[in-house]
């Protein structure tokens, strides 16, 4: 059965970096695209950034641009956010999910529990 | 940027009830569209995409329907497991996925 468990969130002060990580296991891992999607305590889902399954093709929202990376391993079927210069609205559960292609549409069929980015002095 | 905006936020409803839910694009988005529940603590749910076609699994209660600019998720008969927050989520636009605000579903 497919599974994504994410790992490496925690309490950050401002200005602070972090690398998220996404196991994948259960499907074709280099088949997919991913992504990192966030949601801030009590408020809505946030798009945070795409990568297609070779790595070759990336997207970031607005609010990620210039301060996240996404990457990708498909030896390790890992999917990775590093999260530099991290502000206090950056707190939020961070979800990585698997991502249909562009052929049938970029919607997420499968996502992980989250893992949580407290960013506080 | 694509806006989306659902409505109602919150919306009070009893089993059996037939809900419905409403999700707005600021432009036309064709049948690019889908919609998750979301359960208090746990990580959303796919329920349908392209607008109308339901993920496997899914119970037929749910259905969507909509094209363009409006859409629908309708629930034909509230079941006490479908108490959660609804999201639509437009991907329409090459390189930018957006999600609605969310609908609150909950107990009369």
């Amino acid at each position: 059965q497919v599974q994504l468990v994410e790992s490496g969130g925690g309490l950050v002060k401002p200005g602070g970096s972090l690398r998220l990580s996404c196991a994948a296991s259960g499907f074709a891992f280099r088949d997919y695209y991913m992504s990192w999607i966030r949601q801030a305590p009590g408020k809505g889902l946030e798009w945070i950034s795409y990568i297609s399954g070779s790595g070759s093709t990336i997207y970031y929202a607005d609010s990620a641009e210039g301060r996240f990376t996404i990457s990708r391993d498909n030896a390790k079927n890992s999917l990775y956010l590093q999260v530099n210069s991290l502000r206090a609205e950056d707190t939020a559960l961070y979800y990585c999910a698997r991502q249909l292609s562009m052929a049938t549409g970029y919607y997420f069929d499968y996502w992980g529990q989250g893992t949580l980015v407290t960013v506080s002095s | 940027d694509i806006q989306m905006t659902q409505s109602p936020s919150t919306l009070s409803a009893s089993v059996g009830d037939r809900v419905t839910i409403t999700c707005r694009a600021s432009q036309s988005i064709s049948t690019w569209l889908a919609w998750y529940q979301q359960k208090a603590g746990k990580a959303p749910k796919l329920l349908i995409y392209k607008a109308s076609t339901l993920q496997s699994g899914v119970p037929s209660r749910f259905s969507g329907s909509g094209s363009g600019t409006e859409f629908t998720l309708t629930i034909s008969s509230l079941q006490p497991d479908d108490f959660a927050t609804y999201y639509c989520q437009e991907y329409n636009t090459y390189g930018r996925l957006t999600f609605g605000g969310g609908t609150k579903v909950e107990i009369k």
